[in-house]
């Protein structure tokens, strides 16, 4: 079983730049949501989607934007990447909102 | 603010010590789960646990919940190299559809 497929594992990006990470789960998970993790700080999440074409904030959404167009897409749009943007990327997906959550392998990226 | 607070952050012990980590919070949740992290990987559920004063035990892992549903702990018997991780605990507030993270405890076994 594939799980949960974050693309790409590691990505450096020059200040200004944009780029997409993309996440793809085969598990038919209604849930699913895009976490960043830095140093000492634990998973902050991003964006949620309850299920296709429906998209929610989390907790720090400024700089991102989101779409679920399928439910097995769920990608994370950087516009204007900044160095504050610098962190690990995890998506997760999950069968119901407070059900477990199965994390991809995460996106490294690096704004300089 | 609601939060999730993990201790201690950091532990390193000797491979057969035992060792209790927590995770603790003003709030009351629905549930609570418990996720180990290894290097370069995603977190990985260990467990979920539902009603106050829960215990699960998992191999040398027992997880407990307290009465009020607002604390946790993680005991390891006889720790092993494998076991080396960070571990979260997320805990699910229903009142308004949160999940929150704490920060983990990231443990260090020696052989």
């Amino acid at each position: 079983n594939a799980g949960v497929t974050q693309t790409p594992k590691f990505r450096i990006l020059k200040i200004g730049q944009s780029m997409t990470l993309q996440c793809t789960q085969d598990m038919n998970h209604n849930y699913m949501y895009w976490y960043r993790q830095d140093p000492g700080m634990g998973l902050k999440l991003i964006y949620y989607s309850v299920g296709a074409g429906i998209t929610d904030k989390g907790e720090v959404p400024n700089g991102y934007n989101v779409s679920r167009s399928t439910t097995e897409d769920f990608p994370l749009r950087l516009e204007l990447a900044a160095p504050s943007q610098t962190s690990v990327y995890f998506c997760a997906s999950s069968y119901g909102r407070f059900q477990p959550q199965h994390f991809g392998d995460g996106t490294r990226l690096s704004i300089l | 603010t609601q939060l999730l607070e993990q201790s201690p952050q950091f532990l390193s012990i000797q491979e057969g010590e035992n060792l209790t980590v927590y995770c603790n919070s003003s709030s009351v949740f629905s549930s609570l789960q418990w996720y180990r992290q290894e290097p370069g990987e995603g977190p990985v559920l260990l467990v979920t646990v539902v009603t106050g004063g829960e215990v699960k035990k998992l191999k040398r892992l027992t997880f407990q919940f307290g009465d009020a549903r607002k604390d946790s702990s993680l005991h390891i018997t006889a720790a092993q190299t494998g076991d080396t991780g960070l571990y979260l605990c997320a805990g699910a507030l229903s009142r308004d559809d949160k999940i929150i993270f704490g920060k983990g405890t990231r443990l260090h076994i020696l052989p």
